[in-house]
């Protein structure tokens, strides 16, 4: 969906460096999530957020960090403290959260 | 967390045959159900979904049907083409957890 843009597309941390990935949407949704990636598994939650100024641990929130300052972006933040970072990211937006979700085309991050 | 179960992980077909994907879910407070197309590298796509109210949706090649009382919902797709190849994803509203709640997924192969 052109309305969710993800950057970049590729992303490289070296060792005990902070990346940020940005989500950017004009579908003027509520509702944004990060999800988490690997090879041959489903989708897991990072971090959602509802309004704007909130948001919420998912599953794997560890290492991770998210703000939502503006409804628009949901940026997030791969910290130092993620020692498996190496993933397919995922962001997605929706109206609400019984909505479907409209997917970004995803940031892939490895270590250097 | 509670987690939605996706048979079978891979499923090879030939063209122009049927495929059926299942997957069963836990919260019984659960009421919609998207299934997600996700080619390689992209991001994944709504497909179709379905609320707890129906028990069948259609939509021309492609079905989900869902049984709450077994808490399990499936997608079927018929007269199966090359372009249908991809990894496909069920998903949950999980109220417990106040999140959506991916499946595996299932790559599914369609030989021609």
């Amino acid at each position: 969906d052109g309305g969710i843009t993800q950057s970049p597309k590729y992303l490289f941390r070296k060792e005990g460096q902070n990346v940020t990935l940005s989500c950017e949407q004009n579908l003027n949704h509520d509702a944004m999530y990060w999800y988490r990636q690997d090879p041959g598994q489903g989708l897991r939650l990072i971090y959602y957020s509802q309004i704007v100024n909130d948001f919420q641990k998912g599953d794997i929130a560890e290492g991770y960090s998210v703000s939502r300052e503006k409804k628009e972006s949901f940026p997030l933040t791969v910290t130092s403290a993620q020692k498996n970072p190496t993933a397919f990211y995922l962001c997605a937006s929706s109206p609400d959260r019984d909505q479907p979700q409209h997917f970004g085309d995803g940031t892939r991050l490895s270590i250097l | 967390g509670e987690n939605v179960e996706q048979h079978p992980s891979t499923l090879s077909v030939q063209e122009g045959d049927s495929a059926v994907i299942k997957c069963t879910y836990s919260d019984s407070a659960s009421n919609y159900f998207p299934w997600y197309k996700q080619e390689l590298g992209k991001r994944p796509q709504l497909i179709i979904d379905i609320r707890s109210n129906v028990g069948e949706k259609k939509d021309q090649r492609i079905a989900v049907t869902l049984n709450k009382t077994a808490k399990h919902f499936s997608l079927h797709i018929t007269e199966t083409q090359p372009e249908d190849s991809a990894v496909y994803f069920c998903a949950a509203r999980y109220y417990n957890n106040n999140d959506m709640r991916f499946g595996a997924g299932t790559r599914l192969t369609v030989k021609p």
